[in-house]
């Protein structure tokens, strides 16, 4: 069973914060690892996908980074925005085969003016 | 156009009963998921299958059968529902099942058993 953890599972900030969160995952046998952004009663979106140690990856305001021998992904919010209010997930395949995701719990993100 | 599409969107149902939630992508994807999002709003993987074929079969009651007449479709029909069946399900596909593939999600399906 792979075991992937997210922190905070919830976080609350303003308008204009920046903010991060991280993803936690064994680094033994990594082989990818992705970043979805999921708005309530909305299905999951893609932001990233991470495949080398050392990766960063910049979509806007959001980007993220990729620490495979440590195993662990922040994500980094820069001056969060209302709309920016959502679960963040983080998956890695594994876990019996390659084509399996394997979702943290994700963090859920509140975005106050 | 939208990618990945589920139907219906919103099924209620008595307990017992047995009902079917369609999927259909046209990225002409090789390989098609559904999850389930349960009580506590974690996605787990349920089923998996590439070019018509099953390649994940989760420990999911017997009771749900994924049907796949063609790669662009899975189907997912459940007998003899439950209330524990109550859930959002969401289909989701990518290109060849690789684990760097982004998976597209269709926008869910809620089921409640009554």
């Amino acid at each position: 069973i792979l075991n992937v953890e997210q922190s905070p599972q919830s976080l609350h900030v303003q308008e204009g914060d920046s903010t991060n969160f991280t993803c936690s995952f064994p680094s033994s046998n990594f082989y990818a690892l992705h970043w979805y952004r999921w708005e309530t009663a909305k299905s999951p979106e893609a932001l990233f996908v991470m495949t080398l140690n050392g990766d960063e990856k910049k979509k806007g305001r959001i980007s993220a980074t990729l620490n495979t021998k440590e195993g662990y992904s922040y994500l980094y919010i820069k001056g969060s925005q209302p709309e920016d209010s959502a679960t963040y997930l983080c998956a890695l395949p594994g876990g019996g085969t390659a084509s399996k995701l394997t979702f943290g719990t994700g963090t859920r993100l509140q975005v106050t003016l | 156009d939208t990618a990945v599409s589920q139907t219906p969107k919103y099924l209620v149902t008595q307990m017992g009963n047995d009902k079917s939630i369609k999927c259909e992508q046209n990225l002409g994807h090789d390989t098609m998921y559904w999850y389930k999002q349960d009580s506590k709003k974690f996605l787990k993987i349920m089923f998996s299958y590439n070019n018509k074929e099953l390649i994940i079969n989760e420990t999911v009651p017997n009771r749900f059968s994924p049907k796949s007449p063609d790669k662009a479709h899975l189907n997912l029909h459940i007998n003899s529902l439950e209330l524990g069946d109550s859930a959002v399900y969401f289909c989701a596909s990518t290109a060849n099942g690789l684990g760097e593939e982004t998976q597209y999600f269709g926008p869910g399906t809620r089921l409640l058993v009554l």
